[in-house]
């Protein structure tokens, strides 16, 4: 089956722990995303990545780190600085990031979701 | 960071009803995006639209493209059950970047 797979599904976090994410697509797409959501609040970006070994921040970044070493995977890390944590996490992926000229390749698709709690 | 404006924030609907929300923004968008989003799970690409003007079809739902280029608005019509959840609007500019909408959440009628 072709789609964006995000583990664990549930995640709680420690004072001072730094936890990942993991985000994997088997779509073959060349850019990923990472957002964050918060109730009653659309979805933030946090991170992109257009295309394999780069990256680009969000408007929401500090806290928060990444790294796009296989096309294929987009890890997420929380790191003990980011100070708000709890929220439902989501990754995305496009054909491409808006470099080929054609807006179809830009959609997003997401994948299911990984929800973040401090203990 | 930019939001678009969504409305309404919440509404109720009897099954057999039309439903209609839509979304505004200070800025020009080329694509609108509309999804859905069930409890616990990913947002789902409903419709995507691409040029001023268009109207889009996808079974009962129908979406617009603002002649503006500024809004958008999603329509369902005869709604079913299955149909509660959180509906997005996106917004993307040149580029990859969208801008979400705070979402319409839709509740059943009891």
């Amino acid at each position: 089956d072709g789609g964006i797979t995000q583990s664990p599904k549930y995640l709680f976090r420690k004072e001072g722990q730094n936890v990942t994410l993991s985000c994997e697509q088997n779509l073959n797409h060349d850019a990923m995303y990472w957002y964050r959501q918060d109730p009653g609040q659309g979805l933030r970006l946090i991170y992109y990545s257009q295309i394999v070994n780069d990256f680009q921040k969000g408007d929401i970044a500090e806290g928060y780190s990444v790294s796009r070493e296989k096309k294929e995977s987009f890890p997420l890390t929380v790191t003990s600085a980011q100070k708000n944590p709890t929220a439902f996490y989501l990754c995305a992926s496009s054909i491409d990031g808006g470099t080929s000229g054609d807006r179809a390749k830009n959609i997003q698709y997401f994948g299911a979701g990984t929800r973040l709690s401090v203990l | 960071g930019q939001q678009l404006n969504q409305s309404p924030q919440s509404m109720f609907i009897q099954e057999g009803e039309d439903v209609s929300m839509n979304c505004t923004s200070s800025s020009i968008f080329n694509t609108w995006l509309w999804y859905k989003q069930d409890p616990g799970e990913g947002p789902v690409l409903l419709i995507a639209l691409y040029k001023a003007g268009e109207l889009t079809s996808n079974g009962r739902l129908t979406a617009q493209f603002g002649i503006t280029r500024k809004d958008s608005f999603l329509n369902i019509s005869a709604s079913i059950p299955s149909d509660v959840g959180i509906y997005f609007c996106a917004g993307q500019g040149y580029g990859n970047k969208l801008v979400f909408g705070a979402g319409t959440i839709l509740r059943v009628k009891s």
